[in-house]
């Protein structure tokens, strides 16, 4: 059975950090891209970012503005995003995903605040 | 505001049928086949229902299809049944800097 599951949430000042991290087990986690969506309270679903299957490249959507960084440890089995700069606006579930246009496993989410 | 435009809300009674509209543009749906369809019921994790516009993931419920005409994709759900109750996304490969686009939700009451 495919599983995803988040860590690393949690509440932050703007301007502060956090990392998450997302474990696959299940499937060949070195054979997927993995991507990261989230979900403001009360919102639809938002395309954060995705990385290959081997790591070698990465995308971002619009809004990260080189405050995020996706990557991957395919020897722990690890999907990581690295948010620095954050603002009240990027409170959100944040959902780890199999996948990089189509998204067919999801972890159960995460919660992130931003406030002060 | 989101790239792909959803209804806010559709309706209907147990054994009916409706269609869920996802409108995009050239850059995306009207581009690629590569239009997928989420259900989230509350407080719960997106689930894949369709992938590349029509095609349904192992096991699931030959009630959900999917279609596309031009910049436009459809979900349909027919014999409605109170656990299709939630809430559905549409998403499209959008390539370039945009690469995924999602709509932004439709809530589906079964009445």
């Amino acid at each position: 059975e495919v599983q995803l599951l988040e860590s690393g949430g949690g509440l932050t000042q703007p301007g502060g950090s956090l990392r998450l991290s997302c474990g696959g087990s299940g499937f060949t986690f070195t054979n997927f891209a993995m991507s990261w969506v989230r979900q403001a309270p009360g919102k639809g679903l938002e395309w954060v970012s995705t990385i290959s299957s081997s790591g070698d490249y990465t995308r971002y959507a619009d809004f990260v503005e080189g405050r995020f960084a996706i990557s991957r440890d395919n020897s722990r089995i690890t999907l990581y995003l690295e948010m620095s700069s954050l603002r009240a606006e990027d409170t959100a579930a944040y959902y780890c995903a199999r996948g990089e246009w189509l998204f067919d496993y999801w972890g159960q989410g995460i919660l992130v605040t931003v406030s002060s | 505001q989101s790239a792909l435009t959803q209804p806010a809300s559709v309706s209907g009674s147990p054994g009916q049928s409706i269609t869920i509209s996802c409108t995009g543009t050239s850059s995306d749906i009207g581009t690629y086949n590569l239009v997928s369809w989420y259900q989230q019921h509350p407080g719960k994790a997106p689930k894949l229902i369709i992938y590349e516009v029509n095609k349904r993931p192992s096991g699931f419920s030959s009630r959900f299809s999917g279609s596309k005409s031009g910049n436009t994709a459809s979900l349909t759900i027919s014999g409605l049944q109170a656990e299709d109750e939630a809430d559905y996304y549409c998403c499209s490969y959008a390539g370039g800097s945009a690469f995924v686009v999602f709509g932004g939700g439709t809530k589906l009451t079964v009445l």
